[in-house]
């Protein structure tokens, strides 16, 4: 596609559910990346795919956060036992390759945990 | 560890102003540096880039230059438009394949 997209824009859910944010990288690119944007904590990094594999997890905030990667191309970021904490814009990105200094941001997914 | 420390906001200036938004850095080597901004409503973008030391990173009338002396890279626009109303990020890119970013500055334009 044009652009790096993510669905869906918007997701209200109850504390305690589990949800799942999908992104879809640029078509071609093989790394994608997952950022968390909230307020008092700015941009935080999650997680990055290489191709499918998942070489630095170091930014997931706990064990309720998980993330996976298919075919090289589509991710899912999965939080489960969402808690008011987790409410934040997630923000994913994809470059060509990994070391690719330049990455391109999709849209977000807001996410509110009442 | 490597971090980003930006100008706190918000920023009001009057159309047609000089602006500056401060960033400095703290990294082991030389990385490539960025400005990122988001328009209301809109996804992150990249403004510019500076890949090595002294280059100028320049894009819509924004500059910022990589000073390793002050490890500083300063956003500035001679004259600013109310269109540039947005949050702007400076931001370093780790050896780990991930970008640091600073806290964001708000920027408002007055017409």
């Amino acid at each position: 596609g044009a652009g790096v997209s993510q669905s869906p824009s918007n997701k209200v859910t109850e504390k305690g559910k589990d949800v799942e944010l999908r992104c879809d990288p640029i078509s071609g690119h093989t790394a994608l990346y997952w950022y968390r944007q909230s307020l008092g904590q700015g941009l935080e990094f999650l997680i990055y795919f290489q191709g499918n594999s998942a070489p630095d997890k170091s930014g997931l905030p706990s064990d309720r956060f998980s993330a996976e990667r298919t075919g090289g191309s589509v991710s899912t970021l999965t939080i489960q036992r969402t808690q008011q904490e987790d409410s934040a814009v997630y923000l994913c990105a994809s470059s060509y390759r990994e070391g690719d200094n330049e990455q391109f941001f999709g849209p977000g997914t807001r996410l509110t945990v009442l | 560890g490597n971090s980003v420390t930006q100008m706190e906001g918000p920023v009001t200036l009057s159309e047609e102003a000089f602006l500056t938004i401060n960033c400095t850095y703290t990294a082991t080597g030389y990385p490539s540096l960025f400005w990122y901004v988001q328009y209301p409503g809109e996804g992150l973008q990249l403004l510019l880039k500076a890949t090595k030391a002294d280059d100028k990173g320049s894009n819509k009338g924004f500059e910022a230059t990589y000073r390793k002396e002050t490890t500083s890279f300063h956003l500035e626009k001679g004259s600013v438009q109310v269109s540039d109303s947005a949050v702007y990020f400076c931001a370093q890119y780790s050896s780990a394949s991930k970008i640091i970013f600073g806290s964001g500055t708000r920027l408002s334009i007055r017409p």
